[in-house]
């Protein structure tokens, strides 16, 4: 049973380019979550998904930064217009049905660079 | 602003000590409290869901306990050995499933 797949691991951008970050979730786990860790920080929450719905976006930037989890195929972050602050470890995790004795499993990550 | 705090910020120790952690969250308005233990180069690893005031769960040599009414939670580790070492999170949920996290208690083991 493959865990939380997330990709690339490592992505380089430039100023003013997309990324685009990805996440499959764990089989059978409809709940997708996004955290970021900036250099020398903690885990902060960005966005909480389920399939095609955004349940909370109250830790997502108002700009440049939007989620989606689509019927089909993984959950994407994009981030539009990249500047050098969005350097970050990105993380994805899922969960199965909304409830609060559910853990959340974790992918490995997506270290993110801007040139 | 939800604020969870972790002490100590890290701890050396030798292989065969005993040791805990602390976890200080909002006393009120509690949902859930997770740990993690989180290895360098991995991604963090689900140790507790801990939901009710007074629980306490074990899983082999690692412990925790819940306070909700005092806002604390305790990990033991009895015997430390050093693949014990790694990064100890935990993370607060005030309501529905946002993870508010601490900072962490870095712990190393040493043979």
């Amino acid at each position: 049973n493959a865990g939380v797949m997330q990709n690339p691991r490592h992505l380089v951008r430039r100023r003013g380019q997309e990324a685009r970050l990805r996440c499959s979730p764990m089989k059978g786990h409809s709940h997708v979550y996004w955290y970021r860790q900036l250099p020398e920080e903690g885990l902060k929450f960005m966005v909480y998904l389920q399939k095609e719905n955004i349940i909370d976006e109250s830790g997502m930037p108002k700009e440049r930064f939007s989620a989606e989890f689509p019927k089909e195929g993984p959950s994407i972050l994009r981030i539009q217009q990249v500047v050098r602050g969005d350097s970050a470890a990105y993380f994805c995790a899922s969960s199965t049905v909304d409830r609060k004795g559910q853990p959340q499993h974790f992918g490995d990550g997506t270290r993110l660079s801007i040139l | 602003i939800l604020n969870v705090e972790q002490s100590p910020q890290s701890l050396h120790v030798q292989e065969g000590d005993s040791t805990n952690f602390t976890c200080s969250f909002p006393s009120s308005n509690f949902y859930a409290l997770h740990w993690y233990r989180w290895e360098t180069a991995k991604s963090p690893e689900a140790l507790f869901v801990m939901t009710l005031n007074g629980d306490e769960k074990k899983k082999g040599r690692i412990s925790a306990t819940l306070n909700t009414k005092e806002g604390y939670s305790y990990l033991y580790i009895k015997g430390s050995q050093p693949e014990d070492s790694a990064t100890y999170l935990c993370a607060f949920i005030e309501y529905g499933n946002k993870l508010v996290f601490g900072a962490g208690t870095i712990l190393r083991v040493k043979s």
